[in-house]
């Protein structure tokens, strides 16, 4: 099946400071890739979409200009969480759409652990 | 507003017996995909089966089968056989409107097998 990969797959760093997450599609290539964020025991919200050679999407309710999305190639969405703080822990989950036996399924990243201090 | 919708915060079932998953969804959208995903305790999301709309037999993939009732908007999952590493949360999710849709997710069922 198709693979997703993200790193880091955990990171803690202290409040201020700006992570970097990179979803990679490592065995197709993907114009467009989807950004997640997942409290404990509740479902996956979407937060963004990332287009491939165009401004990322945002839901509502995303602040765009903290959390930075850049689709550099199109196996690559990188997600930069700006100036974070603790209330930006949480786990971060990307996804990318590949067309197989006649649909198209999303495929995940393992996800990423952020816990800011 | 397009939802899914799954009422089962929690189940159980016992190992080697039979359980279902309960889904609903609402759209208007007459193209559109219905999944389930499993969640391990490792947090994965894994593609267990998945439906397309258009289609009218039940997909099923080994011993986790589906029961799509279209005029209903049910899509409820079968496990047979249940396994211990069936244990997890189930989503069930929609990619209303097609191709390079994002996904809607139900609230999850959290599924646990009992030896």
């Amino acid at each position: 099946g198709a693979v997703v990969s993200q790193h880091p797959s955990w990171v803690i760093c202290k409040s201020g400071t700006s992570v970097k997450i990179e979803c990679r599609s490592l065995d197709f290539q993907a114009t467009t890739m989807f950004w997640y964020r997942q409290f404990p025991k509740q479902s996956l919200m979407l937060m963004a979409t990332s287009n491939e050679g165009s401004k990322a999407t945002y839901e509502q309710g995303v602040e765009k200009d903290k959390f930075l999305i850049n689709h550099a190639s199109l196996t690559l969405s990188t997600l930069t969480v700006t100036s974070a703080h603790p209330e930006d822990s949480s786990f971060y989950i990307c996804s990318a759409p590949r067309w197989g036996r006649g649909a198209e399924t999303q495929y995940f990243g393992p996800g990423t652990r952020l816990l800011v201090l | 507003a397009q939802t899914v919708t799954q009422s089962q915060p929690e189940m159980s079932v016992q190992e080697a017996e039979t359980v279902t998953l309960s889904c609903t969804y609402d759209t208007s959208e007459s193209n559109y995909y219905l999944f389930w995903y499993k969640q391990p305790p490792s947090r994965q999301m894994i593609l267990v089966i998945r439906q397309e709309a258009y289609k009218q037999q039940n997909a099923t993939e080994n011993r986790f089968s589906v029961n799509f009732q279209k005029a209903a908007k049910s899509f409820s999952l079968k496990i047979s056989d249940s396994q211990l590493g069936d244990t997890a949360m189930y989503f069930c999710a929609s990619n209303y409107g097609g191709s390079q849709g994002n996904l809607i997710f139900g609230k999850g069922t959290k599924l646990s097998v009992k030896p």
